[in-house]
């Protein structure tokens, strides 16, 4: 079974610096989706970025931008200029492409930003 | 544009009672519905999906059950609560048979059993 792993419970960064938040999966599947969520204090999580792993160009999304390393499995997401909007729980997610009710997540990382 | 609502958003219920925990969509028809539970430095565990009207897939066997009686209402279920049902419960959905099949996330229910 695919397994998702974000080392890192807690992470911390200044306002408008950069921060890295870290995963890694275990996988023998060539085709999957990876996704990073946030969940804000207020609970409803949301999308911040997917990468297709077929795809060798990194995703970004604005401020959001992620480091996909297929052959080491790893897929960090990083937080440009962060704002304190950014403090939430983040969490990486591994979606196998054969299957789309299989959707595997971390555990989080808790990013708090400070003013 | 599509939202999805999910209540109660916090309930405290003694062991041995009912739950009854809903989840609808607005705004997209014919939508994959899941159940997620959300532990403490653990993650997302799905619990249940569903992928039409009555038909449920369950992950984990459990003392929770799901159903689906309408297109996009999804309700989450258990006859006798124990204490290790406590937990953050997300409700979700998906578009189907979409590339990516990203979820969308209900606001959360938050179950505390005492």
């Amino acid at each position: 079974a695919q397994t998702v792993t974000q080392s890192q419970p807690e992470m911390s960064v200044q306002e408008a610096e950069t921060v890295t938040l870290s995963c890694t999966y275990d996988t023998s599947e060539s085709d999957y989706y990876l996704f990073w969520y946030k969940q804000p204090p207020s609970r409803q999580m949301i999308l911040v970025i997917r990468q297709e792993a077929y795809k060798q160009q990194n995703a970004t999304e604005n401020r959001f931008s992620v480091n996909f390393q297929k052959a080491a499995k790893s897929f960090s997401l990083k937080i440009s200029d962060s704002q304190l909007g950014d403090a939430a729980m983040y969490f990486c997610a591994y979606r196998n492409f054969y299957n789309n009710n299989d959707m595997r997540f971390g555990a989080g990382t808790r990013l708090t930003v400070k003013p | 544009s599509q939202t999805i609502h999910q209540w109660p958003a916090t309930l405290v219920q003694p062991v041995g009672s009912p739950l009854s925990l809903e989840c609808t969509v607005e705004g997209t028809s014919n939508p994959n519905l899941y159940w997620y539970r959300q532990a403490a430095g653990r993650g997302l565990q799905l619990l249940f999906y569903s992928v039409g009207i009555g038909q449920i897939s369950s992950e984990v066997p459990q003392n929770l059950s799901a159903s689906r009686p309408q297109d996009r209402q999804f309700i989450l279920s258990s006859k006798k609560l124990l204490l290790s049902d406590s937990g953050f419960y997300l409700c979700a959905w998906s578009v189907p048979d979409r590339e990516a099949g990203e979820l969308f996330f209900g606001e959360g229910s938050r179950l505390t059993v005492l």
